[in-house]
């Protein structure tokens, strides 16, 4: 079963806006990773945040993480038609450093 | 580096038949995974490989899936017999050994029909 969690199931946005997706987890972790998934194609790793980071920033991506919370969420800034696809969540916990992914956030960005 | 390579890209197949899929992971990789994507149940771990080494096949969902890792540079997930509920696209994944983080990369995927 999935542990993780991810909210909305869709989201659908304007060109230029903002997109925030949420992810819980269950288990204390290594990291956390986000990754993005284009129809019909494999998963592509997009960002990685350790557990004793807080925030991140990579190009338009923006990954926080609460450990208390055990919650992350991925901000895309600015976005773009070509952004797209399903993200999902994916746990790094335990000493076998298995990922566990959530369900996935499909994004929608509408030109 | 042309990235992790998996065959077939689609596979169409009738119950009872046995299905092969193979992966060829990134050179120097050490770690493979297998998983199997659906609508229903999302991304599920099947089994993970380490150096070549089956560690966790809990995943594994029966009997009638097989994994190996012969060496480092394929391994083939097999079904056999084949039902229509295997249907999904399976990917494989393949992960490095350097430093402390733990992406993984994955391949195109399989979509197998099994009619």
């Amino acid at each position: 079963s999935q542990q993780g969690e991810e909210d909305p199931q869709a989201l659908s946005i304007q060109e230029g806006e903002n997109a925030t997706m949420n992810c819980s987890y269950k288990t204390s972790i290594n990291n956390l990773q986000w990754y993005r998934q284009n129809s019909g194609r494999g998963l592509v790793h997009l960002i990685l945040i350790r557990s004793n980071e807080r925030e991140k920033h990579s190009g338009r991506l923006r990954v926080t993480l609460d450990t208390s919370k055990k919650s992350s969420s991925l901000l895309i800034t600015a976005s773009r038609a070509a952004d797209t696809a399903s993200y999902f969540c994916a746990s790094d916990s335990g000493s076998a450093r298995q990922l566990t992914f959530g369900s996935g956030t499909q994004l929608t960005v509408l030109p | 580096d042309a990235g992790v390579i998996q065959s077939p890209r689609h596979e169409v197949t009738e119950m009872g038949q046995e299905v092969t899929l193979r992966c060829k992971p990134i050179s120097g990789h050490n770690s493979l995974f297998w998983y199997r994507q659906t609508m229903m149940r999302g991304l599920e771990l099947l089994i993970y490989f380490n150096n070549n080494v089956p560690i966790d096949d809990s995943g594994m969902p029966e009997d009638r899936f097989s994994a190996k890792m012969p060496n480092a540079s394929f391994s083939t997930l097999k079904i056999q017999p084949s039902e229509p509920r295997d249907s999904a696209v399976y990917f494989c994944a393949s992960r490095g050994t350097s430093g402390g983080d733990n992406e993984q990369f994955f391949g195109p995927g399989t979509r197998l029909t099994v009619l």
